[in-house]
């Protein structure tokens, strides 16, 4: 079974911080996506990155890390400096073959607080 | 502008009463999904349909009912069987060549008393 794990409810941060939330996923495919989205107070989810399980190098995008290691079936994502624009929810997602790539399994999300 | 549209963003109905939630898009895209989000819980799939006039159960389909008539819309029927359908409800849709980025509407929050 796939199975997504944040085990971060909600965390605080004041402006400027750097804050990194967790992801650690279960499945038993060898060829999988990972993703991530934001859900910001409007309700809508936006699409920030989606990884393959071939694809182990980090990505940086602006403010925005991810460290994908397949060893400890993590992917977490660093935000750099953060900003009160930062503050959602935050979500980790898994597909694979064994439910069908359509088909994403989400975490229960990560709800950051950025206070000025 | 090409996006998603859900209506209405709020939506409030007695109990025993069936409610059709809107979906549309004009991405053009082949895929559409609705996702169920209760409080401190993430996204869970009720139905997916990957071409026009068919659909597929998700994890959660018991209570609800959906067609696909057109590429462009996909309604989300919650019936009276449904047991808890106050939630927020989300409609997605990708391309069949990027399945796997799915864009997501502003959702509708359903409330039934």
């Amino acid at each position: 079974a796939q199975k997504v794990t944040q085990a971060q409810t909600e965390i605080s941060v004041v402006e400027k911080e750097d804050v990194t939330l967790d992801c650690v996923y279960e499945t038993r495919d060898t060829t999988y996506y990972l993703f991530w989205y934001k859900q910001p107070p409007s309700g809508e989810l936006v699409f920030l990155i989606r990884r393959n399980s071939f694809d182990e190098q980090n990505e940086i995008s602006g403010r925005y890390s991810w460290n994908f290691q397949k060893s400890t079936s993590s992917f977490n994502f660093t935000i750099t400096a953060s900003q009160v624009v930062d503050s959602a929810v935050y979500f980790c997602a898994l597909s694979g073959p064994n439910t069908g790539f359509q088909k994403l399994v989400f975490g229960t999300g990560t709800r950051l607080l950025v206070s000025p | 502008d090409g996006g998603i549209t859900q209506s209405p963003k709020y939506l409030f109905r007695k109990e025993g009463q069936n409610v059709t939630l809107s979906c549309e898009q004009n991405l053009n895209h082949d895929a559409m999904y609705w996702y169920r989000q209760d409080p401190g819980q993430g996204l869970r799939l009720i139905y997916y349909s990957q071409i026009v006039n068919d659909f597929q159960k998700g994890d959660i389909a018991e209570g609800y009912s959906v067609s696909r008539e057109k590429k462009e819309s996909f309604p989300l029927t919650v019936t009276s069987a449904q047991k808890n359908p106050t939630a927020f409800y989300l409609c997605a849709s990708s391309n069949r060549a990027r399945y796997y980025e799915q864009y997501f509407g502003p959702g509708t929050r359903l409330t039934v008393t």
